[in-house]
């Protein structure tokens, strides 16, 4: 079964300092999309990234970057020189190829990130 | 402007009173889906739709029910609202299948007293 674990369930920064998030996933498909998703104060979800499982290359798109690996089941998220307005809860979340719900993600449990000026 | 539109955003009702939450999208998506967003359980699946007429349940699907007249509308119903319903509602809609993001609306936070 699909499976999206976001271990960290709160994490508090000082502006400034780079901060990882960490997701793992478990799927049976070869074949699979990862997301990550932002979710501010004001509550709505805003879609940050998409990666397949083919294209292990990392990401990186000015303070934020991505690192896949599929040898360890990973889609990590990097805020770098992090800023307040980066404190969100941050949602990682799968989408398997052979699932005949083909209009779902799996979503873990969200980290809730602060970032303290 | 591309959007998902959800209404109400705040919704106070009593237990067994019938509500429907709506949900609209402009962008011509065949998916779409209802999720409930609960404290440390992340997003749940409720219904989802691959195109008119075409519904199926997702992973939390008792006490709704959804329909899909048109494609750009997904109502949700809660027939008999219970207070373990009180949540927050998001709807979603993408363009294609699973390698797409999903666009969400802005989230229906419902309280059932």
């Amino acid at each position: 079964a699909q499976k999206v674990t976001q271990a960290q369930t709160e994490i508090s920064v000082v502006e400034k300092e780079d901060v990882t998030l960490d997701c793992v996933y478990e799927t049976r498909d070869t074949t699979y999309y990862l997301f990550w998703y932002k979710q501010p104060p004001s509550g709505e979800l805003v879609f940050l990234i998409r990666r397949n499982s083919f294209d292990e290359q990392n990401e990186i798109s000015g303070r934020y970057s991505w690192n896949f690996q599929k040898s360890t089941s990973s889609f990590n998220f990097t805020i770098t020189a992090s800023q307040v307005v980066d404190s969100a809860v941050y949602f990682c979340a799968l989408s398997e190829l052979y699932n005949t719900n083909a209009g779902k993600s799996t979503f873990g449990d969200g980290t809730t990130l602060t970032v303290k000026p | 402007e591309a959007q998902v539109t959800q209404n109400p955003r705040y919704l106070i009702t009593v237990t067994g009173k019938k509500l429907t939450v709506t949900c609209s999208q402009n962008m011509n998506h065949e998916y779409m889906s209802w999720y409930r967003q609960d404290p440390g359980l992340g997003l749940r699946q409720i219904y989802y739709s691959m195109n008119v007429e075409v519904t199926d349940k997702g992973d939390v699907p008792e006490g709704y029910k959804v329909s899909r007249k048109e494609k750009r509308n997904f109502p949700l119903i809660l027939e008999s609202p219970s207070p373990n319903q009180t949540s927050l509602y998001f709807c979603a809609s993408r363009l294609g299948g699973k390698n797409t993001e999903a666009f969400f609306g802005q989230g229906t936070r419902l309280t059932v007293v």
